[in-house]
Parts: structure tokens; C-alpha cells; sequence
């Protein structure tokens, strides 16, 4: 059973701060490592899909990195802000299927 | 274009009863995929289609859990004689293909059992 972990399971920064936080997932049989934001009573939305070991992506003031041979990757937030409070979840598929979701980290952001 | 809808959006029921849980998918996307949150856990894969392919079972809770995918589009859960550790948000989303493509997730059932 694959074990995805996210770290911190929340954070809360004021305005302006920039923030990160951790997705570990097994590091063998890599197929992609997904990103989504929750916000409360809205569905889960992509941020990004990440396949290449060292791949960075970014989009707008977010950007995640991926390190597949140590099983792990990055989500950062720049200047924070209070629409940015949401739950972060990362994914894994397991045999290249569903996703196997992390438990997530919400983060509040104070104006 | 339209999004990944559900219906209905919320459901109380009584325990024992049966319920069904729709979802339309974006068109065009080939996987389907059904997933729940219980109160206080995260996200959790029940079950998913691909294509024409047999669908993956492999995270259905138990035996009063099933879907059926119709003509490779509109999917529907159902849950028979419903308990109440079955409450719990379902999100059905679909994707192009493959796990390697974002998932696009309607905004969910909230089903309450009583």
C-alpha cells in the first residue's frame, strides 16, 4: 500500500509571507506526482502534474519542484495571500491508476 | 465548456437504505474516478474507470459499494443498505487518460446517513 506524507499538516502565516511545504511518496516505480488546492466548499483544483526527476513548475506565485530518486517535492508560496488559504494536497498513482492522496496541509493566511 | 458535475448535492438517508450517486464527466475524458472524504481523513480512491478497460475495484470499502460507467461517460455509486460510517463527501473527477494527466473534480455529493 503506497504511503503518501505531507508536512506540516497546516501552517499559518500573515499576508505577504512565503511559505512551503513537503510531499514524500516512494521512490520506486515513479509514474507522476500530482498537486491540487482544496478550498473549502469549492472541488479540489489542479496546480500541477509533475513526471520528470528534477522537473520545476510554476504558476503564478506557486511553483513545486520534484525530486523522484529521493522521493519527494516541494510546493512553494510566495507573498502569501488570504485567497491562497486552502488545503494543499499531493498525489501519487499507484500503478499508474488512481491517485493515492496525501492527507494535505492547509494553510490560513492572515491579511 | 462544462465541467465534472454530480447530483444530487447533498443526500440524507436513512440507514439500510440505498442510494445512488451520479456524476457526468467532462467529455471526452476517457478515466473516471470516484473518491470520498470522511470527516477528519483525507481523500480516498474508491474505484476507476479507464476507457473500455474492467474497472479498478480496488478501493471500494465493501460489497454494498459499486458503479457502473455507461456508454464510457455518465458513472453512477451506489451504496445498498447504507450505514453511517458510510457519511461522507464523494467526488467523482475524470482526466484525458492516464494518471499523468490532471484530474478535473466535480464538486461533490455530501451524503449523510442517519
Amino acid at each position: 500500500i503506497l504511503n503518501v506524507e505531507q508536512s506540516p499538516q497546516s501552517l499559518h502565516v500573515q499576508e505577504g509571507d512565503s511559505t512551503n511545504f513537503t510531499c514524500s511518496f516512494p521512490s520506486s516505480n515513479f509514474y507522476a506526482l500530482h498537486w491540487y488546492r482544496w478550498e473549502t466548499a469549492k472541488s479540489p483544483e489542479a496546480l500541477f502534474v509533475m513526471t520528470l526527476n528534477g522537473d520545476e513548475k510554476k504558476k503564478g506565485r506557486i511553483s513545486a519542484t520534484l525530486n523522484t530518486k529521493e522521493g519527494y517535492s516541494y510546493l512553494y508560496i510566495k507573498g502569501s495571500q488570504p485567497e491562497d488559504s486552502a488545503t494543499y494536497l499531493c498525489a501519487f498513482p499507484e500503478a499508474g491508476t488512481a491517485l493515492i492522496f496525501g492527507k494535505g496541509t492547509t494553510l490560513s493566511v492572515s491579511s | 465548456g462544462a465541467g465534472v458535475s454530480q447530483s444530487p448535492s447533498n443526500k440524507v438517508t436513512e440507514k439500510g437504505k440505498d442510494v445512488e450517486l451520479r456524476c457526468d464527466p467532462i467529455s471526452g475524458h476517457t478515466a473516471l474516478y470516484w473518491y470520498r472524504q470522511s470527516l477528519g481523513q483525507g481523500l480516498e480512491f474508491l474505484i476507476y474507470f479507464q476507457g473500455n478497460s474492467a474497472p479498478d475495484k480496488s478501493g471500494l470499502p465493501s460489497d454494498r459499494f459499486s458503479a457502473e460507467r455507461t456508454g464510457g461517460s455518465v458513472s453512477t455509486l451506489t451504496i445498498q443498505r447504507t450505514q453511517q460510517e458510510d457519511s461522507a463527501v464523494y467526488l467523482c473527477a475524470s482526466s484525458f487518460s492516464t494518471s499523468s494527466y490532471e484530474q478535473y473534480f466535480g464538486p461533490g455529493t455530501r451524503l449523510t446517513v442517519t
